[in-house]
């Protein structure tokens, strides 16, 4: 159980165009969801807090307008990066969590690869 | 003080050895603990929740000492398979609900 899907996989887009990038929680429904940036050789990076229905809590340093959440459902958190450019190319990983599972954890998913040209 | 602090590595150790990886955490009022593994290229995956003192999964043991803010990971009788990057995360709040810190990890090779 706890199962957490993101699409896509991998994406390849040209500078300036705009990403979608689907985060959802296959078996259960998720208080809360959260997305990740990974560069290479770092460790993930929390961007934002999204809690269904509300505006997501952006960290500090991470454009709100350029990385754009949606949360519309206990179970599907959406992450648009808007006009990306190369240094935008990174693995971004969503987690979700809520109360009452068996282990009180995040979890992951598979990730999404975006590089973009 | 970083939030949460992983020696990098890596550790490069032979088949059947024992290896501790040491965390140091700056947040005294933290409640949960846990340990991520990561394989390259893939999302991080649950390994051990630490709540208490510590706990035993089998060949892995996580130990915590709230004094002095530092949690360790056990890995007894290491195999090829137990290759990865090891992540110590701390959430901010009083559990897992909270925004989470990752260490910057501790990456394992173990050798044939």
């Amino acid at each position: 159980g706890a199962v957490v899907s993101q699409h896509p996989s991998w994406v390849i887009c040209k500078s300036g165009t705009s990403v979608k990038i689907e985060c959802r929680s296959l078996d259960f429904q998720a208080t809360t969801m959260f997305w990740y940036r990974q560069f290479p050789k770092q460790s993930l990076m929390l961007m934002a807090t999204s809690n269904e229905g509300s505006k997501a809590t952006y960290e500090q340093g991470v454009e709100k307008d350029k990385f754009l959440i949606n949360h519309a459902s206990l179970t599907l958190s959406t992450l648009t990066v808007t006009s990306a450019h190369p240094e935008d190319s990174s693995f971004y990983i969503c987690s979700a969590w809520t109360s009452g599972l068996s282990t009180d954890t995040q979890y992951f998913g598979p990730g999404t690869r975006l590089t973009v040209l | 003080r970083k939030e949460v602090e992983q020696d990098p590595g890596p550790f490069n150790v032979p088949e059947g050895a024992t290896v501790a990886f040491n965390c140091t955490y700056s947040n005294s009022a933290s409640q949960s603990f846990f340990w991520y593994r990561q394989d390259c290229r893939k999302e991080p995956k649950l390994l051990m929740s630490v709540y208490s003192s510590g706990n035993e999964d089998g060949r892995f043991t996580a130990q915590l000492n709230r004094a002095s803010q530092y949690i360790s990971l056990l890995i007894r009788d290491s195999k090829l398979s137990d290759s990865a990057t090891y992540l110590c995360v701390v959430p901010r709040g009083a559990n897992a609900g909270n925004m989470l810190t990752f260490g910057g990890g501790t990456r394992l090779m173990v050798k044939p």
